[in-house]
């Protein structure tokens, strides 16, 4: 098996940058996607192919990989971008794995 | 309008057994892969297990193996989760996820609560 790492926890103010990262060694080898979920509600994907934005996904959203560590990086984030989120991938395309989650802090 | 729909949640003591199901609609079921994701309270998500569109090839985490047997039924639009040898470790909400390439998450149900108590 292997695993995703991720940060517990990020905190920026509105407006500034947030960037949440995801390492592991799979993701030297495999794309990765993020999921944001907010309370209460089911995950929503924001990246895919570790920088693709599906079609509804603000332009201030956006993703980076580099070696086993890929970004996710919300420029200008809105309070209302205040989330769980999730990186996912696969070293087989058969099993999959998500990261322990990042609470993202827009205050 | 897509939609997934669970059920089949609730309340089981240790060593019990359940069947979850997922009823959907507003997409055509057989062209997608189907997927059940799990969250234990408070925690994070888990890949539980998938299945082809034809139901022919089946996967899943190595914890729930032999205990939980995911299924489908492409006549009536349906997935089912079918659990065994229940532990406290499966409390979770379950999420039945759908996509069209394998571990694709693209549209996902509101989730049904499975508790194991005694």
């Amino acid at each position: 098996s292997y695993e995703l790492t991720q940060p517990s926890s990020v905190s920026v103010s509105p407006g500034q940058t947030a960037r949440i990262t995801c390492s592991g060694d799979v993701l030297a080898t495999k794309s990765a996607r993020w999921f944001q979920q907010k309370p209460g509600q089911a995950p929503v994907l924001v990246i895919y192919r570790d920088s693709e934005r599906p079609s509804g996904i603000p332009g201030r959203f956006s993703g980076s990989s580099s070696g086993t560590t890929v970004t996710l990086t919300i420029s200008g984030a809105h309070v209302d971008d205040e989330a769980d989120y999730y990186c996912y991938s696969s070293a087989d395309n058969t099993h999959w794995v998500f990261g322990g989650g990042t609470k993202l802090t827009v205050l | 309008e897509v939609q997934l729909v669970e059920s089949g949640g609730g309340l089981v003591q240790p060593g019990g057994s359940l069947r979850l199901s997922c009823g959907t609609s507003g997409f055509t079921f057989s062209d997608y892969w189907m997927n059940w994701v799990r969250q234990a309270p408070g925690k994070g998500l888990e890949w539980v297990a998938s299945i082809n569109q034809d139901g022919t090839e089946k996967y899943w985490v190595d914890s729930v193996e032999g205990r939980l047997t995911i299924s489908r039924d492409n006549a009536k639009n349906s997935l089912n989760l079918q659990m065994i040898s229940l532990g406290v470790d499966d409390t979770a909400v379950y999420y039945c996820v759908s996509g069209l390439f394998s571990g694709w998450l693209q549209y996902w149900g509101q989730g049904v609560l499975v508790a194991v108590s005694s």
